[in-house]
This record gives C-alpha cells, structure tokens and sequence, in this order.
C-alpha cells in the first residue's frame, strides 16, 4: 500500500477563496483523522471519520470549515473562504480498528492564504 | 474531556545519553492507548511507540522505552543511547475507547529534541 496519500502538497491561494484539500486513506482503515499543525497551536485535531461517518467535528474551527468523506477511500477537508489565520500544515490519517494499531499520517498540505 | 500535556518545549541531550521526554495525560476512560510520534525537519510523522491502558510491562522498541506510570498518568518516552537523527520533534498522543470518543486520537503540544555532537 503506498500509505496515506493527500493533494495537493502545497496550496498557496488568495484570501476569499476556496480550498479544497484531498485524502486517500490506507485500504482497510476505518477511521479517518484530519489535523491542523500551527506554531501556535500544535497538533488540532479537526475532524474524525468512522466508517465514513463523522464522529466528532468539535475541533472544526468554524463554519468555513467542512470535511466529508463519500466513501471508505476519499475524504476533503474543505475551507470556504479561506482567510490568512487559516495558513498552517494539514494532515490527513488514518488507522485500523485493531486497538494497539497506530495512525499513519499523510505527507500534508502545506496551505498559505494570502 | 481528554488532555495530553507535554510540558517541555524544547530538550537539549548530549550524542550517546539517554534521554526522557515527559508527558502526562487526563482521562476518565479505564481503557485507552497511549503513543509517541517523531516530527523531524522533514515534516512527516514517525510512530515510534505504543502502550496499552492494562499492559502490565513498559513498551519498548529498540532505543525507545515507555515509562508508563498509570497512577500517575504519565507516560514518558525514554530514548537511550541519542544519536544525531533523533534531533526532531516529539509528540506524545492518546486514544479514548469511550461509546463516543471511541479511536479519538488527540495529541499534546509537542517537544522539541536537540541531540548536540
């Protein structure tokens, strides 16, 4: 399996606009994380996926803020419209429901609004 | 509410010591997971250690050990024998198994480790 694959690894777009920012899990992973990584906050947790359905969404840092995932192998993290606050490292991962099983975490998109 | 705390921002160890890098957590779950992730420059996240609520040993991998002191509620990564590669950064994770929060994944603020030559 090639792990965790998200796109675009850099997204660099102009205050007001759209973002959408993309994630395939590993085959077989039934839980889906997405992260924001700032200097300032660290490592948020956004939104977290179970079989597809979201299971906590109170990390999700406003209503310009929406993720979904329509199967077990596609989600989007998606920023409407994108401010300059929202600049940061997002990651996408994913794990088994095996208990002791670890999350593997996608390379990251790095997005700048500007 | 679940919490991970790291309360050392940044840790300073000289090439071939050991080192412990500090992180207790808060739970009212009775079962939940307990990791550690490597961060380095690079920006991918390494899993390097896991350790189960009711495991009744410390974990272990290689260099890396995890000092679990479940009364406490700490679970401090202890790298032996630091080497240069292992300048990165460090975060320290947990996951609830509760009806709801069940595979929560929530990780503290992290701790930034230099090895110095």
């Amino acid at each position: 399996d090639a792990g965790v694959i998200q796109s675009p690894r850099h997204e660099v777009t102009e205050m007001g606009q759209e973002v959408t920012l993309r994630c395939k899990p590993i085959s077989g992973h039934d839980y889906l994380f997405w992260y924001r990584q700032t200097m300032m906050r660290g490592l948020e947790l956004l939104i977290y996926f179970n079989n597809n359905v979201p299971i906590d969404d109170s990390g999700m840092p406003e209503d310009r803020f929406s993720a979904k995932m329509p199967n077990a192998s596609f989600s989007t993290l998606k920023i409407q419209p994108s401010e300059p606050r929202d600049s940061a490292v997002y990651f996408c991962a994913s794990r088994s429901p095996v208990g002791s099983a670890e999350a593997f975490f996608g390379q990251g998109t790095r997005l700048t609004v500007v | 509410a679940q919490k991970i705390t790291q309360t050392q921002p940044g840790m300073f160890v000289q090439e071939k010591e050991a080192v412990t890098l500090d992180c207790t957590y808060d739970t009212s779950d009775q079962s939940y997971g307990l990791f550690w992730y490597k961060q380095p420059s690079s920006g991918e996240m390494i899993f390097l250690i896991y350790q189960g609520s009711y495991d009744e040993q410390n974990a272990t991998e290689g260099r890396y050990s995890l000092n679990f002191q479940k009364a406490r509620k700490s679970a401090n990564l202890v790298i032996s024998a630091s080497q240069l590669g292992d300048s990165a950064m460090y975060f320290c994770a947990m996951k609830g198994v509760g009806h709801n929060q069940g595979g929560k994944l929530i990780f503290g603020q992290g701790t930034e480790l230099s090895v110095k030559p």
